[in-house]
């Protein structure tokens, strides 16, 4: 069965203070691990797509890191802004829906 | 607005009524998608629509859910008889190709609250 499970639940940070979440996801041929960012009373907003081992994306403070068996998201100097609920998601065996983790809500405060 | 639209926003209902919510995709986009996030839970898929092809149902948690997905662009979502474990906030997605793109774009939700 696909599953997608998230470390932390919750992370608090200082501004500047750098760290990672990861992503373990269990998939019978993995077709691509997709980051989102959801702030409070929004949907879920579109990060980033890793589709092979050894692969790298960049944006703003944000890297996301990809392996066999998990990813990270690293987060370089939070700022405040940067806080949110961050999801990590694969593609189902089918290729008709995103599989969802249940998030790692981060705090940054400044 | 050019993105994702949902309503109601907010939906209190006593429980055994039936609810539609509604979602109206980007303009252009074939496939559709219904999720459900409940307190302290991911994002749990109900189903998927693309262009006139057969819908995904496989996520819907029981018969009383049902969608559909009119001309290939507004889809409503139907809960019948509902229950207090129905409450959650339901959201809508849109994409401009096949899933394995990844890259959804989501409505605000409509939040259901069954009394």
């Amino acid at each position: 069965e696909d599953q997608v499970t998230q470390s932390p639940e919750a992370l608090r940070l200082q501004e500047g203070e750098s760290s990672s979440l990861n992503c373990s996801y269990t998939v019978s041929g993995l077709r691509g691990l997709f980051w989102y960012r959801q702030d409070p009373g929004k949907g879920p907003e579109f990060l980033f797509t890793l589709y092979s081992a050894g692969e790298e994306k960049e944006k703003e403070r944000l890297k996301a890191t990809l392996t066999k068996k998990e990813s990270f998201l690293h987060i370089t100097a939070p700022k405040p802004e940067d806080s949110a609920t961050y999801l990590c998601a694969v593609l189902n065996q089918a290729g008709t829906a995103l599989i969802f983790g249940k998030g790692t809500t981060l705090s940054v405060s400044s | 607005g050019a993105g994702v639209s949902q309503s109601p926003s907010n939906k209190v209902t006593e429980k055994g009524k039936d609810v539609e919510l509604r979602c109206d995709p980007i303009s252009g986009h074939t496939a559709l998608y219904w999720y459900r996030q409940s307190l302290g839970q991911g994002l749990e898929f109900l189903i998927y629509f693309q262009g006139n092809s057969a819908p995904d149902k496989s996520g819907l948690p029981s018969d009383r859910f049902s969608a559909e997905r009119t001309g290939g662009s507004v889809s409503t979502l139907t809960i019948q008889r509902t229950q207090q474990e129905d409450s959650a906030v339901y959201l809508c997605a849109s994409s401009s190709r096949t899933g394995t793109s990844g890259e959804l774009f989501f409505g605000e939700g409509s939040r259901l609250t069954v009394l």
